[in-house]
């Protein structure tokens, strides 16, 4: 089944203690992204990447960082957590070219 | 810069038709996407257009005007699952390697008996 998988699910973390979320895809998208959602500014984009090695800055980067060893993967790396990062997180992926992007299932985080 | 605008919030009856509206500006226009969410819930594809003119795909249509800056999608025979919030998004050849969408709020949709 062609997918987009994200973990964890929840998760609940202190201020400052560094964590990844892992995003994985099994279609062979060259291109894969981050996203945050926070009530009433809609899905913003933290991280993209074009391909392997290639990463770059969506709108909203600041204190979080990617990486793309891999073609399937991208994980989302924050490495000291604040309280302002709290939000639901999203991983797409999709063909190059303005096509249709799959999302993941989403990382609920909360820092305290 | 791009800026999207929808409605934030829309009712309907069971069995109706829908039309959310949505407004762009953006320079480098590629495309615009609908996607469907549930809450807490993942986005899911709905439509996208790219020319002028209306797309049909089963209960859901999505038309586009690029000259206004415009689009709707339509949804008919309303069904309850359809309660959803719905996303207008833009894709832009310009920024973020072409494929970067850039979301509007989103319509929540109720849809009553």
């Amino acid at each position: 089944e062609a997918q987009v998988t994200q973990n964890p699910r929840y998760l609940i973390t202190v201020t400052g203690k560094k964590l990844t979320v892992t995003c994985s895809q099994n279609m062979n998208h060259e291109y894969m992204s981050w996203y945050r959602q926070d009530p009433g500014l809609g899905l913003r984009q933290i991280y993209y990447s074009m391909n392997v090695e290639v990463t770059d800055k969506g709108d909203v980067p600041e204190g979080y960082k990617v990486s793309r060893k891999e073609k399937r993967n991208f994980p989302l790396i924050l490495e000291s957590p604040s309280p302002n990062q709290t939000s639901l997180y999203f991983c797409a992926s999709s063909f190059w070219g303005a096509t249709e992007a799959f999302f993941g299932q989403g990382t609920r985080l909360t820092v305290v | 810069g791009q800026n999207i605008d929808q409605p934030t919030e829309m009712t309907a009856t069971e069995g109706a038709i829908v039309q959310i509206n949505c407004t762009y500006q953006t320079s480098g226009f590629n495309g615009l996407f609908w996607y469907q969410q549930h809450a807490g819930e993942a986005p899911t594809f709905l439509s996208y257009n790219v020319l002028d003119g209306l797309e049909e795909k089963g209960r859901f249509s999505s038309f586009l005007s690029r000259s206004k800056g415009y689009s709707y999608l339509l949804l008919k025979e309303l069904q309850m699952k359809d309660s959803a919030s719905y996303l207008c998004a833009l894709t832009n050849m310009v920024t973020g390697g072409g494929n970067k969408l850039t979301f509007g709020t989103g319509t929540q949709l109720k849809v009553e008996l």
